[in-house]
């Protein structure tokens, strides 16, 4: 099993432009998420899913898009990327709302 | 809405020592909660949860965590702390139920030094 698979780790963006951030699990998890960590402020949740075709909004969602057509596949993306979403983020996902959740190892993104 | 709150931004211990990171949630009925654990450059590794049963719960690494719903906490202890174990520390409320299970909602976190 590969987990929970972020790609890419690394990445910088111009003002204006957009991007996906993919993630992927291989684990038949139904709990899928999406979070920016910044110093000093934790991990703030941008969107959710508890399936395929079903999402919800968390803390920061502005700036954000996701859908979930697949229960593997939950793409996260960044319309018109902004200096204030440099972060790393984070997806992540769960079988269960008691299991918690495991966690990609981020993408790093920088907007200039 | 459910939230937490982690009192100690840094704390800093001798190796041996003993260590509790405290942890307070809002959340309006049992909740499921969590300790994570991330290494500087990594992921979040789960170290520990508490949904039902048994207040006091038993994870990786030698650590253990207490349930207290008349104080909503659940801190994180450990009786002798190695060097191994700095990092920093992320306690996480999720949902039983309601319409936003599913959602897991993390504290500020706690960053543990330890002193040779």
């Amino acid at each position: 099993n590969a987990g929970v698979t972020q790609t890419p780790k690394f990445q910088v963006l111009k003002t204006g432009q957009s991007m996906t951030l993919q993630c992927a699990q291989d684990m038949n998890h139904e709990y899928m998420s999406w979070y920016r960590q910044d110093p000093g402020m934790g991990l703030r949740l941008i969107h959710y899913s508890v399936g395929a075709g079903i999402t919800d909004q968390g803390e920061v969602p502005n700036g954000y898009n996701v859908s979930r057509s697949t229960t593997e596949d939950f793409p996260l993306r960044l319309l018109s990327a902004a200096p204030s979403q440099t972060s790393v983020y984070f997806c992540a996902s769960s079988y269960r709302s008691g299991f918690g959740y495991t966690f990609g190892s981020g993408t790093r993104l920088t907007v200039v | 809405a459910q939230s937490v709150t982690q009192p100690d931004i840094h704390i800093t211990v001798s190796e041996g020592a003993s260590l509790e990171l405290r942890c307070n949630y809002s959340y309006g009925a049992t909740p499921y909660l969590f300790w994570y654990v991330q290494s500087p450059g990594q992921g979040l590794q789960l170290l520990l949860k508490y949904f039902s049963g048994d207040t006091l719960v038993q994870g990786i690494k030698g650590f253990e965590a207490e349930f207290k719903r008349s104080q909503s906490s659940f801190n994180l202890r450990k009786p002798s702390v190695h060097w191994s174990d700095a990092a920093e520390y992320f306690c996480a409320v999720g949902n039983a139920g309601g319409t936003s299970y599913g959602k897991l909602t993390f504290g500020q976190g706690t960053i543990l030094t330890v002193h040779p």
